[in-house]
């Protein structure tokens, strides 16, 4: 199979804290990673793809500064969102790919939910 | 160019029922089809995938049937069942994009028992 791990699944804090969420891949080497974010009823919006070692491509209108992507093993990657606000409030779902470029399927964590207050 | 289109937005089907979802595509250089399934609450799934050099590819009761000259790829769930119902979705990408997905907007399946 293909694991991928996301932690927390759901996470409510308050306005201005930073909160981190872990994406593992439990029984493969993940050479590149994918950030989505999700609205209610809405199709995936992809945020940023990392591949292990190197900094991650941000998607137009993604802020780097709020959305902090590290890749630093074949396996961990984690999205950190910096002072979070209300709007950021949303279902943030990463995904895992065996092989950069090798048109390897995309397999998904279950999500985290992030509330904040 | 780069749209999935996804249709219908929701569907109801009975229970032992044929559920069918068509997507169509601009982009020829798409090479990789996928479609996800997703339960409310939980991250997409991957179903069944096929690529251009066939027209269709069955696994269990789930069938993709694609269709090149007209751009256009549909997904069959054949005797669908209550533990069907959730969003699917249907995406595309290719080399040049560095294999990222681009989505269609979804379909909500609901099956009655």
């Amino acid at each position: 199979g293909a694991v991928v791990s996301q932690h927390p699944s759901w996470v409510i804090c308050k306005s201005g804290t930073s909160v981190k969420i872990e994406c593992r891949s439990l029984d493969f080497q993940a050479t590149t990673m994918f950030w989505y974010r999700q609205f209610p009823k809405q199709s995936l919006m992809l945020m940023a793809t990392s591949n292990e070692g190197s900094k991650a491509t941000y998607e137009q209108g993604v802020e780097k500064d709020k959305f902090l992507i590290n890749h630093a093993s074949l396996t961990l990657s984690t999205l950190t969102v910096t002072s979070a606000h209300p709007e950021d409030s949303s279902f943030y779902i990463c995904s895992a790919s065996r092989q950069f470029g090798s048109n390897q399927p995309q397999h998904f964590g279950d999500g985290t939910r992030l509330s904040i207050l | 160019q780069q749209q999935v289109k996804q249709s219908p937005q929701s569907l109801i089907v009975q229970k032992g029922g044929i559920s069918i979802i068509n997507c169509a595509y601009e982009n020829t250089a798409f090479d990789y089809f996928p479609w996800y399934q997703q339960f409310p609450g939980k991250g997409p799934a991957l179903l069944i995938a096929i690529r251009p050099d066939v027209s269709e590819k069955k696994e269990g009761r789930f069938t993709i049937s694609f269709n090149k000259s007209a751009k256009q790829f549909s997904l069959h769930i054949m005797d669908s069942q209550p533990g069907d119902s959730a969003t699917y979705f249907c995406a595309a990408s290719y080399g040049d994009s560095n294999y990222q997905l681009i989505w269609g907007a979804g379909t909500k399946l609901i099956i009655k028992p």
